[in-house]
């Protein structure tokens, strides 16, 4: 059984280019987070989503940054013309869906660095 | 609105000590808790949890936690501390199970010889 994939683990990239973030829930999951966590910082929510629609953006900044969970296919956080700001791990976490008596499941996340 | 606290940013015991990390919870219905735990450069790994019933639970590395309402807590410990428990520890709270999952700050812990 294969866990949440998130790829790629690291990713370099120079300000104003994007950031394009892949991740795979667990098999059967179709319920999707993203957390960022900086350095020395716990995890801050970002988006929460289901295969095809957005439940929650309320933690994701409104510019530069955008989710999709597609019928088909991974989950995408996508960020847009990056800052040395944006430099930090990203953590993608799957649900089976509410209700269900299941906790998140984390991948091992991306780490972003912006030069 | 739910909310997690761990006290203690930083932990240090000696190994074989006891280890107690402090987590306490603000909910509005009977919440659904977590204990997680990262390791350098990975991801979170789920220790524990409770969700109903018994209130002693019991994870994985000779963790367990005890779900004590009255006192909104929800305190991870270890009998014996080993250096691979050296990492960062996270409690989580659901009020919705499934949605909403709220994190605490973390605690690092240290394990010295």
């Amino acid at each position: 059984n294969a866990g949440v994939m998130q790829n790629p683990r690291h990713l370099v990239r120079r300000r104003g280019q994007e950031a394009r973030l892949r991740c795979s829930p667990v098999k059967g999951h179709s319920h999707v987070y993203w957390y960022r966590q900086l350095p020395e910082e716990g995890l801050k929510f970002m988006v929460y989503l289901q295969k095809e629609n957005i439940i929650d953006e309320s933690g994701m900044p409104k510019e530069r940054f955008s989710a999709e969970f597609p019928k088909e296919g991974p989950s995408i956080l996508r960020i847009q013309q990056v800052v040395r700001g944006d430099s930090a791990a990203y953590f993608c976490a799957s649900h089976p869906g509410l209700g269900a008596y299941s906790p998140l499941h984390f991948g091992n996340g991306t780490r972003l660095t912006v030069t | 609105a739910q909310s997690v606290t761990q006290l203690g940013s930083h932990v240090s015991v000696s190994e074989g000590a006891l280890v107690l990390l402090r987590c306490n919870y603000s909910s509005s219905v009977p919440p659904y808790l977590f204990w997680y735990v990262q390791y350098p450069n990975q991801g979170l790994q789920l220790l524990l949890k409770y969700t109903t019933g018994a209130t002693l639970v019991k994870g994985i590395n000779g963790f367990e936690a005890e779900f004590k309402k009255s006192e909104t807590s929800f305190h991870l410990t270890k009998p014996s501390a080993h250096m691979s428990d050296a990492a960062e520890y996270f409690c989580a709270v659901s009020e919705t199970y499934g949605q909403n999952f709220v994190f605490g700050p973390g605690t690092r812990l240290s394990v010295l010889p």
